[in-house]
């Protein structure tokens, strides 16, 4: 089973930031925290990965309270081509990846 | 730098059969794991592969299996198919643990898509 919770699904428009949040409440000590983006027909893609407090690339932010008991996906200035499902896992170093049915993010114009 | 690549891309089988699904991972990656991704579902763990042996397992019947070739490559084998094993089949690749900060990033191909008749 997956350990995380997620939304099903979020709509928004082009220009907007985009916040998903994930609860993990049995988050272990070991555990890291990273989310994947996946088109359709594609293999998921890897985002953003971190332990705690907050996680800056390129391409999205993830912020991770003190507690690690959820997280929440930034993605700022979302366009047409972000629509996509996201994934929120926890896993340690060596354990294979579980995935949950992850959040539908739909973009409009 | 090629990524994960599988083959075929696209197949078709009936009822019964068995199919081999190929997997080429990312350069100076070692791992390989499997999963199977059923329409509307997130992707579900088959197995994964390192030095040959597999290491990790998910809930999957014994008519999967899987192969590690010493050059890294993979292979998914499912027999006496059923119609619910019509799925994307995904290849992804990682370097081992401990050869990276955190948990193990993976590299995931485009997958197989396999329909079963």
């Amino acid at each position: 089973l997956a350990k995380t919770t997620q939304p099903i699904s979020m709509d928004s428009y082009e220009g907007q930031e985009v916040n998903i949040t994930c609860s993990h409440n049995n988050i272990a000590t070991n555990d890291y925290i990273t989310w994947y983006q996946q088109f359709p027909s594609q293999g998921p893609r890897f985002i953003i990965q971190g332990y705690k407090t907050k996680v800056t690339n390129e391409v999205a932010s993830l912020f991770i309270p003190a507690d690690r008991k959820s997280s929440t996906l930034s993605l700022p200035r979302v366009s047409l081509s972000d629509t996509a499902v996201y994934y929120c896992l926890v896993n340690q170093a060596g354990t294979a990846l579980i995935f949950g049915k992850g959040t539908t993010l739909s973009v409009s114009s | 730098d090629a990524g994960v690549t599988q083959s075929p891309t696209h197949l078709i089988k009936t009822r019964g059969q068995q199919v081999t699904l190929r997997c080429s991972p990312k350069s100076g990656h070692d791992t390989v794991s499997w999963y199977q991704q059923a329409l509307g579902q997130g992707p579900q763990f088959i197995f994964q592969y390192y030095e040959e042996e597999e290491r990790q397992r998910g809930n999957f019947p014994d008519r999967f299996s899987g192969h590690q070739f010493p050059n890294y490559s993979s292979e998914l084998n499912v027999n006496a198919l059923l119609l619910g094993d019509s799925a994307l089949y995904l290849c992804a690749s990682s370097l081992p643990s401990g050869f990276t900060a955190g948990a193990n990033v993976l590299t995931f191909g485009a997958g197989s898509r396999l329909t079963v008749l």
